[in-house]
């Protein structure tokens, strides 16, 4: 069966420019999370989507980090006036949580270069 | 607030060596422990979830413990072939600072096996 799927697979923009980023879960699952990998950083949490609740935006760095799940199922991260400190691979997880084994299965990411 | 740490953060052994990878956490109280493997370029696929009630899990020539109340998990792999050569992550979800959804990860153990 398909797993999670993230587009574009690279992205090169220039500083102060808006980018979007893709990712479409395993079908079925509720949870909907987005991480970031920088250099040196390892991973970090951004966001967490469940179902219909209000989501966990705890791990956005600013204001300038938003992102969506339109009808329960693909999921948007947008970046807004990008910065060079933004470059980094965002990758995106679904699970179905409440299941004994609640594992997350992991796209293949998207890679961000900020000019 | 949960931090996990990773020892070693590379590791190089000669094909066939059995070898144990460390993973510490600064909070017992997690809901579960994965341990993941990503290639170079790649996203991240799970090897083993060990939910908090669970002492171990094994998966072919994996074997993953954890000991919670001491904050640690092991990963020991039987056997090393070059093909288990990849970055080896470890993450909990729980702890302060974290939720039952979100993944905490340590920086990871980059393992190279040589033929």
């Amino acid at each position: 069966g398909a797993g999670v799927s993230q587009s574009p697979s690279n992205k090169v923009t220039e500083k102060g420019k808006d980018v979007e980023l893709r990712c479409d879960p395993i079908s079925g699952h509720t949870a909907l999370y987005w991480y970031r990998q920088s250099l040196g950083q390892g991973l970090e949490f951004l966001i967490y989507f469940q179902g219909n609740s209000a989501p966990d935006k705890s791990g956005l760095p600013s204001d300038r980090f938003s992102a969506e799940r339109t009808g329960g199922s693909v999921s948007t991260l947008t970046i807004q006036r990008t910065q060079q400190e933004d470059s980094a691979v965002y990758l995106c997880a679904s699970s179905v949580p409440g299941l004994s084994t609640d594992t997350q299965y992991f796209g293949p990411g998207t890679r961000l270069t900020v000019l | 607030k949960q931090e996990v740490t990773q020892i070693p953060a590379a590791l190089s052994v000669p094909e066939g060596e059995n070898l144990v990878l460390n993973c510490s956490f600064t909070d017992s109280a997690i809901y579960n422990l994965q341990w993941f493997r990503q290639d170079p370029g790649k996203g991240l696929t799970s090897l083993l979830l060990i939910q908090s009630s669970q002492r171990e899990q094994t998966s072919g020539r994996l074997n993953a413990s954890l000991d919670k109340s001491s904050g640690r998990s092991t990963l020991y792999i039987a056997a090393s072939q070059p093909g288990d050569s990849a970055t080896y992550l470890c993450a909990v979800t729980g702890g302060y600072g974290g939720s039952q959804g979100n993944l905490i990860f340590g920086k990871g153990t980059k393992l190279s096996v040589k033929p």
